[in-house]
């Protein structure tokens, strides 16, 4: 099993809608997990960090953290053409901070 | 706050040439790293400076790639030969004590 696994995607919804992107993870990874969002020929900009179990909410973004299943969500709400991009999950592997990231998944929301 | 800053941007060369890029991390920020995305994968860590000494170069190929950072500040890396799939974007990124890491724009090199 790789460390951080996503569905590539991709993920098409319709203007407005909620945008649900999953994660999971295998337990060679630690509790501090990150979603970036990459546009097209730009580099990863971070928009969530989560670290403990439950939600935590950002304005239109919320990440989820399940321990018991191994997998970190990201919902985007009132989805916008703006937030079409690949979404990046990440985790800290290792003892250094390292990170560890998957494939992305490729959001398009549609008018 | 000035964010992470990478030159070139673009480079082309040709194989078997050697190429060096350059990454100033966030003022302040004692961790940077070298990563290397290749279309359609997530970013790859090559190399992890914690100051100027590596905390982690595993995943480096040691045989071509090489990484400083001197003065605990900026750093460099280079491939020396380049080989064809060497062809990716390397980005550059710096944290703080804190995990969350903040990456540069990105050299897209292209070897022919």
């Amino acid at each position: 099993q790789k460390e951080v696994e996503q569905n590539s995607g991709p993920l098409s919804v319709p203007e407005g809608a909620i945008a649900s992107l999953n994660c999971t993870y295998s337990d060679r990874v630690s509790q501090s997990f990150f979603w970036y969002r990459q546009y097209s020929g730009k580099s990863p900009e971070l928009i969530m960090s989560i670290y403990s179990n439950g939600d935590k909410e950002d304005g239109r973004f919320t990440a989820q953290l399940n321990k018991a299943s191994q997998y970190v969500s990201l919902l985007i709400r009132d989805s916008q053409p703006s937030d079409s991009a690949t979404y990046l999950c990440a985790a800290v592997t290792g003892g250094g901070n390292k990170l560890t990231f998957g494939t992305g998944t490729q959001l398009k929301v549609e008018l | 706050e000035a964010g992470v800053a990478q030159s070139p941007r673009y480079k082309i060369i040709e194989k078997r040439q050697s190429v060096a890029f350059w990454c100033n991390p966030i003022s302040g920020h004692a961790t940077l790293y070298w990563y290397q995305q290749i279309l359609g994968q997530g970013p790859k860590l090559l190399i992890q400076f914690q100051n100027n000494g590596v905390v982690d170069d595993s995943q480096l190929p040691k045989d071509r790639f090489s990484a400083e950072r001197l003065k605990g500040v900026d750093s460099t890396l280079k491939i020396q030969p380049a080989k064809l799939e060497d062809s990716a974007v390397y980005l550059c990124a710096s944290s703080s004590l804190r995990d969350e890491q903040f990456f540069g724009p990105g050299t897209r090199l292209t070897v022919l």
